[in-house]
């Protein structure tokens, strides 16, 4: 069974900072990996989808790596702003079913 | 439109009674998604439509909730007999073609239902 864990659950910085999420995953059979933004009350905003056989993808500050071997992704944003401000969730696709499997997320709170 | 659109926004209902959550999916996707997300817990898997496919129905969590699609388009959840813990947002998403096809998935805002 897919297990997906993000870490940390939750993490407050300064405006500007440059800062990393973590998403780890158990069954290394997947498909593809996304990484999506939840604001308070709103749905979840896609951001980047990795494909199984790419490494990373890159959009605007943020940046995307996958190391499928080792179960494991990041979410890079640089120069962090107030407006990132949000619950980052990423999701695997993969294995015998049709489920999108997400991770528990990460309470991001740029402070200004 | 331009989204996932979903309604109602909001809604209130009386436990025992029967609610319909509508998802009208961004036109031309054809895989389209059911979610749940209670308060402060990820995001459950429902239900999966694919085309003309029978939908994977391995994540609806008691014979009180169904689901439909009709015309390939728009879908409809139905919860009977509302118990209190369904309280939740429910989350409609959809795609072109199935999330292993490497299509980004677009979520709508959301259902919030609460039983009372």
């Amino acid at each position: 069974k897919q297990e997906v864990t993000q870490i940390p659950a939750a993490l407050s910085v300064p405006e500007g900072e440059n800062l990393v999420l973590n998403c780890s995953f158990t069954d290394s059979a997947i498909y593809n990996l996304q990484w999506f933004r939840q604001d308070p009350g709103k749905g979840l905003t896609s951001l980047l989808l990795i494909q199984s056989s790419q490494r990373e993808q890159t959009s605007g500050r943020l940046n995307a790596s996958l190391d499928k071997s080792s179960g494991r992704s990041t979410l890079y944003i640089a120069a962090s702003q107030p407006g990132d401000s949000a619950t980052y969730l990423c999701a695997v696709y993969g294995g015998a079913t049709n489920k999108l499997i997400f991770g528990t997320g990460t309470l991001l709170a740029v402070q200004p | 439109g331009a989204g996932v659109s979903q309604s109602p926004s909001n809604k209130v209902t009386e436990k025992g009674k029967d609610v319909e959550l509508r998802c009208d999916p961004i036109s031309g996707h054809t895989a389209l998604y059911w979610y749940r997300q209670s308060l402060g817990q990820g995001l459950e898997f429902l239900i999966y439509f694919q085309g003309n496919s029978a939908p994977d129905k391995s994540g609806l969590p008691s014979d009180r909730f169904s689901a439909e699609r009709t015309g390939g388009s728009v879908s409809t959840l139905t919860i009977q007999r509302t118990q209190q813990e369904d309280s939740a947002v429910y989350l409609c998403a959809s795609s072109f073609k199935g999330a292993n096809s490497g299509n980004t998935i677009y979520f709508g805002e959301g259902s919030w239902l609460t039983v009372v």
